[in-house]
């Protein structure tokens, strides 16, 4: 089955520690993104990348670090710099840029306690 | 004001009502997603317009791009329908703009 993975689902960190958000698809897709939705709020852009080894800031990239060593794969890491990291996190994929229909991962929920 | 404008904030509405979703958007665009959100987070991809009409099943989306609206239609609706919709616009800064959602209720 084609599709995006995101693990895991829920996640709890202690204040203070970095952690890493894990993304796979295995649609093919160039383009990914990572997206932090929080109450009554509509999802924002933490980072974007459209071809390996490269990525680009989004709205809300502070705190936030991304890898893009392979097609398949967009790991981010929320560091102890985010100010607020408890959020619902959504990694999403496109064949190559925003005007594509974007197909979106379950999401990961973190708390940090 | 938002880029992405969405109304109702919350719909609640009896099976089998039709119901329509609107989105107003104030930037130039190249693109308009229509998408649902269902209660555990997952989020689905219904439509991508940037003209006209599309209909799959018993959803319709329509885009009127002079008056930058579009409207997401359901008919017949159904308790599976509730969900929170989310309209987004591709920018021509090859950027995507999320509105705040539509969470909707269908009653059985």
């Amino acid at each position: 089955d084609g599709g995006i993975t995101q693990s895991p689902k829920y996640l709890f960190r202690k204040e203070g520690q970095n952690v890493t958000l894990s993304c796979e698809q295995n649609l093919n897709h160039d383009a990914m993104y990572w997206y932090r939705q929080d109450p009554g709020q509509g999802l924002r852009l933490i980072y974007y990348s459209q071809i390996v080894n490269d990525f680009q800031k989004g709205d809300i990239a502070e705190g936030y670090s991304v890898s893009r060593e392979k097609k398949e794969s967009f790991p981010l890491t929320v560091t102890s710099a985010q100010k607020n990291p408890t959020a619902f996190y959504l990694c999403a994929s496109s064949t190559w840029t925003v005007f594509n229909e974007q197909f979106f991962g379950p999401g990961t929920r973190l708390t940090v306690l | 004001k938002n880029e992405v404008e969405q109304s109702p904030q919350n719909l609640t509405a009896q099976e089998g009502e039709f119901i329509t979703i609107n989105c107003s958007y104030s930037v130039g665009i190249s693109a308009l997603h229509w998408l649902q959100q269902h209660p555990g987070g997952g989020i689905v991809s219904l439509f991508m317009l940037s003209s006209g009409k599309k209909k799959h099943g018993r959803l319709i989306a329509t885009i009127n791009i002079q008056e930058k609206h579009s409207s997401l239609h359901i008919t017949a609706s159904h308790p599976r329908d509730s969900a929170v919709y989310i309209c987004a616009v591709g920018n021509r800064d090859d950027k995507i703009i999320f509105g705040k959602g539509t969470r909707l209720h269908i009653l059985p």
